[in-house]
């Protein structure tokens, strides 16, 4: 079975510096890797997602990921942060067919960040 | 697209009442996702349908949920009898061909649940 673990609860930063959100991630077989965003009172939307290809992904809002596959990790980086992106994020991942999860969306616990003036 | 829509968007209610929450997925989705989200707990997945059948129930808490998707443009979860610690929010989600090979999946605004 798969599953996300997000180590960081939580991450206060200043405005303007740089960000890292860190994802592990744990499988049997292939993975397919997504990072959302949840804005206060709103439903998930998709940053980025990984397929295959490039280990360096570029999603919306100037937010990039990469994949490392040793590592089994997908940490999510922005170099300048803005106050609007105060969110909670979330790492996500699917299995390829032969996967016992194949079809679901498995989720981390969430990373709540807070983007200080 | 209007996007996946919820409904109610809040809802308060009494312990022991029972709770509908709807749902239409985005048209042409042929799989369909209900998540809980609390702070304890997170995002779980409670079940899933690929076209209009359920396929994975297991994440569904106990007996008094359910939830049932009669056609391509709707589902319901329900809780009968509610209780207090059922109070979340509820997600319901679409997409073209599930979580397989990638494809993205869409969130609606959630159903903000509330048992006193």
């Amino acid at each position: 079975a798969q599953s996300v673990t997000q180590l960081d609860s939580q991450v206060p930063v200043f405005e303007e510096a740089p960000v890292e959100l860190r994802c592990n991630y744990s499988s049997s077989v292939s993975v397919y890797l997504f990072w959302y965003v949840q804005y206060p009172n709103q439903g998930l939307q998709l940053l980025l997602k990984y397929l295959s290809g490039s280990t360096l992904v570029k999603g919306i809002n100037g937010f990039e990921a990469e994949f490392n596959k040793s590592q089994t990790s997908f940490h999510l980086r922005k170099p300048s942060v803005h106050i609007s992106d105060t969110a909670e994020y979330f790492c996500a991942v699917s299995e390829d067919p032969g996967g016992t999860s194949y079809g679901k969306l498995t989720f981390g616990q969430g990373t709540i960040l807070t983007v200080h003036p | 697209d209007a996007g996946v829509i919820q409904s109610p968007r809040h809802e308060v209610t009494e312990m022991g009442q029972e709770v509908t929450l709807r749902c239409k997925p985005i048209s042409g989705h042929d799989y369909l996702f209900w998540y809980r989200q609390t702070m304890m707990r997170g995002l779980e997945l409670l079940i899933y349908f690929n076209n209009n059948v359920p396929i994975d129930d297991s994440g569904m808490p106990e007996d008094r949920f359910s939830a049932k998707m009669p056609n391509a443009s709707f589902s319901t979860l329900k809780i009968q009898p509610s209780e207090p610690r059922d109070s979340a929010v509820y997600f319901c989600a679409s997409s073209l061909l599930g979580a397989a090979a990638g494809n993205t999946i869409y969130f609606g605004e959630g159903s903000w649940l509330t048992v006193v």
